[in-house]
């Protein structure tokens, strides 16, 4: 248990279906991510949120859409995605940058989505 | 952008064997991160390092910041079956962006 969940686990849609992925955190950190995880690949950073408000968008296409509420729920909403959008969607958080680091990196047990 | 490059990709070794994985960069880093990937999990964090030249410890691992700045090593002593997974190293590209290696595979064999 690391403090930050995401639900669902596993999740299966097909191109032209609506989808969102959650996540939380209870650890009282600041920052939020979005990195995906695909197969014998680095972790590629896709967004990143200190107090709620969006500070990176690593060239993520628009067919993936984040949405931060507060510091504790991140959310990623998924529109007409591809195939190639299969991957592994780990949420972290960090109790916020310093001037040069985004700090230590909590993550979640990930997302596996599947695009038909 | 930096990138980390880690070696070896994937190791097969004996349970009781010692194991070394080393990362490297064209660039500095200010801070080198050491994360473990069990199957069907996210990354956790093994140890982190703020010192050029430090070296830490967290039970049989051990872990090196160089003295360049420009690598880091992890060593594991005595491998066990539950040392199974994927290790990362991770370094800070600014302080939006964790940078990370593409893993090194570990698989022991009881």
């Amino acid at each position: 248990e690391t403090g930050v969940t995401q639900t669902p686990r596993h999740l299966v849609m097909g191109m032209t279906n609506k989808k969102s992925l959650k996540c939380e955190q209870h650890l009282g950190h600041n920052a939020m991510y979005w990195y995906k995880q695909s197969a014998k690949k680095p972790l590629e950073l896709m967004f990143v949120y200190n107090f709620k408000e969006q500070t990176e968008n690593n060239s993520v296409p628009s067919r993936f859409s984040p949405e931060c509420p507060n510091s504790s729920h991140l959310f990623l909403h998924l529109h007409t995605l591809q195939p190639e959008d299969s991957a592994l969607y780990l949420c972290a958080s960090s109790q916020g940058p310093s001037a040069m680091s985004p700090g230590e990196l909590f993550f979640g047990e990930g997302s596996r989505l599947t695009v038909l | 952008g930096q990138q980390l490059n880690q070696s070896p990709q994937s190791m097969f070794i004996q349970e009781g064997e010692d194991v070394s994985m080393n990362c490297t960069s064209s660039s500095i880093f200010n801070t080198w991160l050491w994360y473990k990937q069990d199957p069907g999990e996210g990354p956790v964090l093994l140890i982190a390092l703020y010192k050029a030249g430090e070296l830490t410890s967290n039970g049989r691992l051990t872990a090196q910041f160089g003295i360049t700045r420009k690598d880091s090593f992890l060593n594991i002593s005595a491998s066990i079956p539950s040392d199974v997974g994927i290790y990362f190293c991770a370094g800070p590209y600014n302080n939006n962006d964790m940078r990370f290696g593409a893993g090194t595979r570990l698989t022991v064999k009881p």
